[in-house]
């Protein structure tokens, strides 16, 4: 069974510096991991997507993510915070048996101080 | 249309009455799905469909819930006698042919709120 576990519900960081969302996902087979992105009265965006190649993938507004396959862990980093990277993000997971079954965490808000 | 539409946006409804949700997804995909997203939790998977083939359902909470969707395109989840806990943030997300790791296009959602 497929499942995935956001670590924390809220991160605070201050304008310019790093970021770092955690997920830890729960697969049987090949994994397919995603991060989304949810800002306010807007619908998910994709932010970026692991499905079998490189493990550390590159995202849109500077984000990325790498897959560790001996952690089972798929962490969001952006080297240095934006005001307009305040918004919730979701990792999700899906796999190679079940590949139109996404599994998504229960989220993380990130709020950037000034 | 340019991305996925869901109306109404907000629907304000009394315990034991029928609401119907519609979403109309990007011309031309092919999968469609419904989450639901409760207060402080993450997407729960309700219904899937892919061009012709049967829907997985398999996400769908009780009888009460169900879905269609008519010529391919346009989706309708309806939910009868509505119960309290049914109120949620209904969305509706579309992909272009349902293959692995493709993106999810996503409708803004409609608030549902049962009283």
């Amino acid at each position: 069974a497929q499942s995935v576990t956001q670590l924390d519900s809220h991160v605070s960081v201050s304008e310019g510096t790093p970021v770092l969302l955690r997920c830890n996902y729960s697969s049987s087979y090949s994994p397919s991991l995603f991060w989304y992105v949810q800002h306010p009265n807007k619908g998910l965006q994709l932010l970026l997507k692991y499905t079998s190649a490189a493990t550390l993938v590159k995202g849109i507004n500077g984000f990325e993510a790498e897959f560790k396959k001996s952690e089972t862990s798929f962490h969001l980093t952006k080297p240095s915070a934006h005001m307009s990277d305040a918004a919730e993000y979701f990792c999700v997971v899906s796999d190679q048996r079940n590949f139109n079954k996404f599994y998504f965490g229960s989220g993380t808000k990130l709020n950037v101080k000034p | 249309g340019a991305g996925v539409s869901q109306s109404p946006s907000n629907k304000v409804t009394e315990k034991g009455k029928d609401v119907e949700l519609r979403c109309d997804p990007i011309s031309g995909h092919t999968a469609l799905y419904w989450y639901r997203q409760s207060l402080g939790q993450g997407l729960e998977f309700l219904i899937y469909f892919q061009g012709n083939s049967a829907p997985d359902k398999s996400g769908l909470p009780s009888d009460r819930f169900s879905a269609e969707r008519t010529g391919g395109s346009v989706s309708t989840l309806t939910i009868q006698r509505t119960q309290q806990e049914d109120s949620a943030v209904y969305l509706c997300a579309s992909s272009s042919s349902g293959t692995r790791g493709e993106k999810l296009f996503f409708g803004s959602g409609t608030q549902l709120s049962v009283l």
